[in-house]
């Protein structure tokens, strides 16, 4: 089945600065990439995604990139904010049937 | 209108107890996905339900069952609770049998087992 790595795990940066954060995916027939930002004890929520027929997509300071080559997906942030602090999660499918299958999150700090 | 909400919001049980977590669909959506989501950990896919049926599972032992009603609602239910089945529980609600075009989640009921 399909296996997410995201990497850092944890990340920090001052305000104002970008950060980007990495997914890799094992199966080749993915075609669905969603990114999530939960805050402390609140529910996922969707930020932006992507299908595999684009290889980029941007959203005002947020941007998501793929590369269906080397299997992999990176969500970028510009110019942080401190509300941006909050824990990131990629996943991946094979949309429109198959589950979304999770990174393990990556914590963002964005230091004043 | 509506989004997806889930109840109760807290729960603590006891090992060995059993539980049932309630989801309420977004208006017009007939497809109620469930994720586990346990402490520093991504959600992990329970199952789907569409049309009162399941329509797809995950790595999940049979004690972890769930229901879908005519007006698309649906329970999870957990028997014999072990102390791993703490965690986040989140409810999602989709269009056709579409698991995840996009999904957005309700804010979840955190299950502690003690």
């Amino acid at each position: 089945g399909e296996n997410v790595e995201q990497h850092p795990s944890t990340l920090s940066v001052q305000e104002g600065d970008s950060a980007v954060i990495k997914c890799t995916y094992s199966d080749s027939a993915s075609n669905y990439f969603p990114w999530y930002k939960q805050e402390l004890g609140k529910r996922p929520q969707l930020i932006i995604d992507i299908r595999s027929n684009v290889g980029e997509k941007k959203d005002q300071r947020i941007a998501v990139t793929l590369n269906k080559t080397a299997k992999h997906f990176s969500l970028h942030i510009t110019e942080t904010q401190p509300e941006d602090s909050a824990v990131y999660f990629c996943a991946a499918s094979k949309a429109p049937k198959a589950p979304l299958v999770f990174g393990k999150g990556t914590r963002l700090s964005v230091i004043a | 209108e509506t989004g997806v909400t889930q109840s109760p919001t807290h729960l603590i049980k006891t090992r060995g107890q059993q539980v049932t977590l309630r989801c309420s669909s977004q208006s017009g959506h007939n497809t109620v996905s469930w994720y586990q989501q346990a402490l520093g950990q991504g959600p992990q896919f329970i199952f789907q339900y569409y049309r009162e049926e399941e329509n797809g599972r995950g790595n999940f032992p049979p004690r972890f069952s769930g229901l879908q009603f005519p007006n698309y609602s649906s329970e999870l239910n957990v028997n014999a609770l072990e102390l791993d089945d703490s965690a986040l529980y989140l409810c999602a609600s989709s269009l056709d049998g579409r698991i995840n075009s996009p999904l957005h989640f309700g804010n979840g009921t955190r299950l502690t087992v003690t």
